[in-house]
């Protein structure tokens, strides 16, 4: 069993650059989660897939998009950078049903930092 | 939307003393509250939880209570040792939210040997 692996771990770009994290979840899982972490915070939600679908959304601007593939695989892509989307990016998977929450397997994050 | 506060944000003990650490949550739909051990620049991972059935919830040190009516939850661990020191993060969810998790703001753990 693979756990969830996220890509790239490190990054740095600048201000109105356009930038794609990406996320395997573990396998069997079939809903990928989004989390935001500012230095000393704790993760935000951004927003959640389940069957290749957006299921729900945090407080984020429309820039903020994502994708979730056949293979529930995932995209994180954030338009238009800003100073303030320096963080790390977690990238959860899970065994979502609707009407369940179930535990959250994180990743181990893509540190994106914005110049 | 649900807000989770968490106290306090650093926590410093002496090995084999008990650490406590409390949150409280605002939506009374929430039910499910995982805690959450986040090493540092590692990912956060699972230590226990506890569904909105039950009050109180132990696994070895490790122990989690729950208060529905006051709406908050803690975490309990007893005889810390130095690998205990870490940022701990609790959470809410709703059962009819899928997996959408408030966490809070995390305590800073250090465990003195």
């Amino acid at each position: 069993e693979t756990g969830v692996t996220q890509s790239p771990t490190h990054l740095i770009k600048t201000r109105g650059q356009q930038v794609t994290l990406r996320c395997s979840s573990q396998s069997g899982h079939n809903t990928v989660s989004w989390y935001q972490q500012a230095l000393g915070q704790g993760p935000q939600f951004i927003f959640q897939y389940y069957r290749e679908e957006e299921n729900g959304r945090g407080n984020f601007p429309p820039r903020f998009s994502g994708l979730q593939f056949p293979n529930y695989s995932s995209e994180l892509n954030v338009n238009a950078l800003e100073l303030d989307d320096s963080a790390l990016y977690l990238c959860a998977s899970s065994l979502g049903t609707p009407g369940g929450a179930g535990e959250l397997f994180f990743g181990e994050g893509s540190r994106l930092t914005v110049l | 939307g649900e807000n989770v506060e968490q106290h306090p944000s650093t926590l410093s003990v002496q090995e084999g003393d008990s650490a406590v650490i409390k949150c409280t949550y605002s939506d009374s739909a929430s039910n499910y509250f995982p805690w959450y051990k986040q090493e540092l620049g590692k990912r956060p991972q699972l230590i226990i939880d506890i569904r909105s059935n039950v009050g109180e919830k132990k696994d070895q040190r490790i122990a989690v209570t729950l208060n529905k009516t006051a709406k908050h939850f803690s975490l309990h661990i007893t005889e810390t040792q130095p690998e205990d020191s870490a940022v701990y993060f609790c959470a809410a969810s709703a059962f009819n939210n899928f997996n959408k998790f408030y966490f809070g703001s995390g305590t800073k753990l250090n465990v003195k040997p």
